[in-house]
């Protein structure tokens, strides 16, 4: 079993849709995870960061965490083409651990 | 806003090459990260250094070899290229402390090995 399990879609979805990305793990350990969005031909850049469970929300974007099933969610209200991007999950035990990431899933934003 | 610059954006080398990627920050971070991302494979952690003259192996280190002479310089280096050596190559860095603190990358050199 992978450490961590994405969805590599591609997912497509019209303007103004709520989307849901998600990413399974099978580390107990991991308490720190992220969603970075990734435009083509560019590096990541860092969307949301929570630690252990709960829910954080940051205008359209929530990241959901469920450590009790080893489940992350990020959800997009009002999606818009500009949100058109790769997202992947990452996830680590702690500062002074690597960084763990999804393959990440391909969203297209169709206007 | 944390910059970090990767030398080139493409990148024609030949197999048997000896390869330099070189990456740069701004932001006086000690952590640096080199990665290689792939189709299918996500990003894949070669090697990382916590300081100057300090590195570790990361998940794929076999073929590669780093230099970190100056905090803010992080090299890549592959001895000699072979074409499986074909990728996106990304750097990142990172502040230490607590893990709040997000890695930031460059945007990557696409290296194609012929």
């Amino acid at each position: 079993q992978k450490e961590v399990e994405q969805d590599p879609g591609p997912l497509s979805v019209p303007e103004g849709a709520i989307v849901s990305l998600n990413c399974t793990y099978s580390n107990s350990a991991f308490q720190y995870f992220m969603w970075y969005r990734q435009y083509s031909r560019k590096g990541p850049e860092l969307l949301m960061y929570t630690y252990s469970s709960g829910n954080k929300e940051d205008g359209r974007f929530t990241a959901q965490v469920d450590k009790s099933s080893k489940y992350i969610s990020l959800f997009i209200r009002d999606s818009q083409p500009s949100d058109s991007a790769t997202y992947l999950c990452a996830m680590t035990r702690g500062s002074n651990y690597k960084l763990t990431f999804g393959k990440g899933t391909l969203l297209t934003v169709n206007p | 806003d944390v910059k970090v610059t990767q030398s080139s954006r493409y990148l024609v080398k030949r197999t048997g090459e000896k390869v330099f990627l070189e990456c740069v920050q701004d932001m006086d971070h000690e952590n640096m990260f080199w990665y290689r991302q792939d189709p299918g494979l996500g990003l894949r952690l070669i090697y990382f250094s916590y300081d100057v003259k300090m590195k570790e192996k990361g998940d794929i280190p076999e073929g590669y070899s780093v230099s970190r002479e100056k905090k803010e310089r992080f090299s890549l280096i592959l001895e000699s290229a072979s074409t499986n050596q074909t990728s996106m190559y990304l750097c990142a860095s990172r502040p230490p402390g607590p893990s709040n603190q997000p890695q930031h990358f460059g945007d990557g050199t696409r290296l194609s090995i012929l």
